[in-house]
């Protein structure tokens, strides 16, 4: 059984649209992450839930909502799609907001054209 | 804010070698957690070595072990016998909070 599932693995959209990326854990984590890696590979934080309740959000523009509907799904919202949009988004969790290790997801390549 | 630095974009290491992996970072927190993590192609992060702050005995995980000097802020990877295997990024991870990483370490072994 997969620990961090994420769909989709891949994701092509025009600009302007709008679409949404799933992370779901089954580790029993109350932590749960958003990451962007850049075309550089550069990991950066974009949002952090414990139990449902943000607790971490990084200066990540307002076309980007998550929303977890319980502390086992954390999804991802993206509003009128840019091109600078594109980069593998990650999925993670912890069992405890930074005290442990991650846990990731396969990441989703989003590819804005 | 922490900051995370790794200072060696690329290295590259034959078979069966071994290799050091640098990384620095800088905080005024006491405890607080250090990891290694690799990336091979299939883009999955993969947890390689974990250290908390509060230990003084550097991690050992098989093939990996890490140099951990607390005063001096510094966290590096040692990898050795090196497989091919081992081609990856390597991103080191402070985490205290959240967990930031640095820009990564691409390793390439060759035969």
């Amino acid at each position: 059984d997969t620990a961090v599932s994420q769909t989709p693995k891949y994701l092509v959209t025009q600009m302007g649209n709008d679409k949404s990326i799933k992370c779901e854990q089954n580790l029993g984590h109350d932590t749960m992450y958003w990451y962007k890696q850049d075309s550089k590979k550069f990991l950066k934080i974009m949002f952090s839930y414990n139990n449902k309740e943000l607790i971490i959000n990084e200066t990540v523009p307002n076309r980007f909502s998550p929303k977890s509907p319980d502390k086992a799904h954390l999804n991802l919202h993206i509003n009128s799609l840019e091109l600078g949009d594109s980069a593998v988004y990650f999925c993670a969790s912890s069992p405890l907001g930074g005290e442990t290790e991650a846990f990731f997801g396969q990441g989703t390549r989003l590819t804005v054209v | 804010a922490q900051t995370v630095t790794q200072s060696q974009p690329e290295m590259s290491v034959q078979e069966a070698e071994t290799v050091t992996l640098s990384c620095t970072y800088d905080t005024s927190e006491n405890n607080y957690y250090l990891f290694w993590y690799k990336q091979p192609p299939s883009r999955q992060m993969i947890l390689v070595i974990r250290q908390e702050a509060y230990k003084q005995q550097n991690a050992t995980e098989n093939r990996f072990s890490v140099n951990f000097q607390k005063a001096a802020k510094s966290f590096s990877l040692k990898i050795s016998d090196s497989q091919l295997g081992d081609t990856a990024m390597y991103f080191c991870a402070f985490s205290w909070g959240k967990l930031q990483f640095g820009a990564g370490t691409q390793v390439v072994v060759t035969p």
